[in-house]
């Protein structure tokens, strides 16, 4: 079964870059039938998605994130990445990294899709 | 933006009844709405998409209605291991996937 683990520094200094990795456990990333995506959840609050990237490398932002997040995937490495620029403190959140079959919903099992278990960045000096 | 509205942010149900969760969006998604159940530690698990359609495993309890700005999810006869929270998302602009709030589920 597939697994997607989330990586990367638990604390970033406020106005730097965040940088995470996903690590996915087998070849998928290299095929052409899902998006690649990250989402966050700051603590005791909702869900928001932060962009996602299909197999021709097409990327798809949250307009409010756009100018200063990058979405990528290294497929000789089976991972995906996220850089997000000039960061501050509302920023601290569990970052999910997620495979989803549609740009429209997540977590659809019959599809195949899947989410990491998510890794919680804290933004402070 | 479309932004997603969800109420109330708790609500207190006993097992075995009913939970109705609420959510508007802010200008209408036809019926272009998923809704989460998400445990404390756990990643979102897809309840509910197109408004209304149960995703694979999930248990026929669990219902999704609405259109346009007024969506409801509701859960008949909880069970210990319904009590979570849950999140409602509008999928109609593809290009700006919005989450509201969370409303929470807890024991009465």
């Amino acid at each position: 079964q597939l697994q997607l683990q989330e990586s990367g520094p638990g604390l970033v200094k406020p106005s730097e870059t965040l940088s995470l990795i996903c690590i996915v456990s087998d070849d998928s990333i290299r095929s052409s039938n899902h998006y690649w995506g990250w989402l966050r959840q700051p603590p005791g609050k909702g869900l928001e998605w932060i962009g996602s990237i299909n197999y021709s490398g097409t990327t798809y932002y949250n307009p409010s994130l756009s100018s200063r997040v990058t979405i990528s995937v290294d497929r000789s490495k089976n991972q995906l990445s996220l850089n997000l620029t000039s960061v501050t403190a509302a920023e601290t959140s569990v970052y999910y990294c997620a495979r989803h079959r549609r740009l429209l919903w997540f977590g659809d099992s019959q599809q195949g899709d899947s989410w990491g278990q998510g890794t919680l960045v804290t933004v402070s000096a | 933006e479309i932004v997603m509205t969800q109420s109330p942010a708790i609500v207190s149900v006993s097992p075995g009844e009913r939970a109705t969760l609420s959510c508007r969006a802010s200008q209408s998604v036809f019926n272009n709405v998923a809704w989460y159940q998400q445990k404390p530690g756990q990643a979102p698990r897809l309840l509910i998409y197109a408004a209304s359609t149960r995703a694979a495993g999930i248990p026929a309890r669990f219902s999704g209605s609405g259109s346009g700005t007024e969506f409801t999810l509701t859960i008949t006869s909880l069970q210990s291991e319904d009590f979570a929270v849950y999140h409602c998302q509008q999928y109609h602009n593809p290009r700006d996937l919005t989450f509201g709030g969370g409303t929470k589920v807890d024991v009465k």
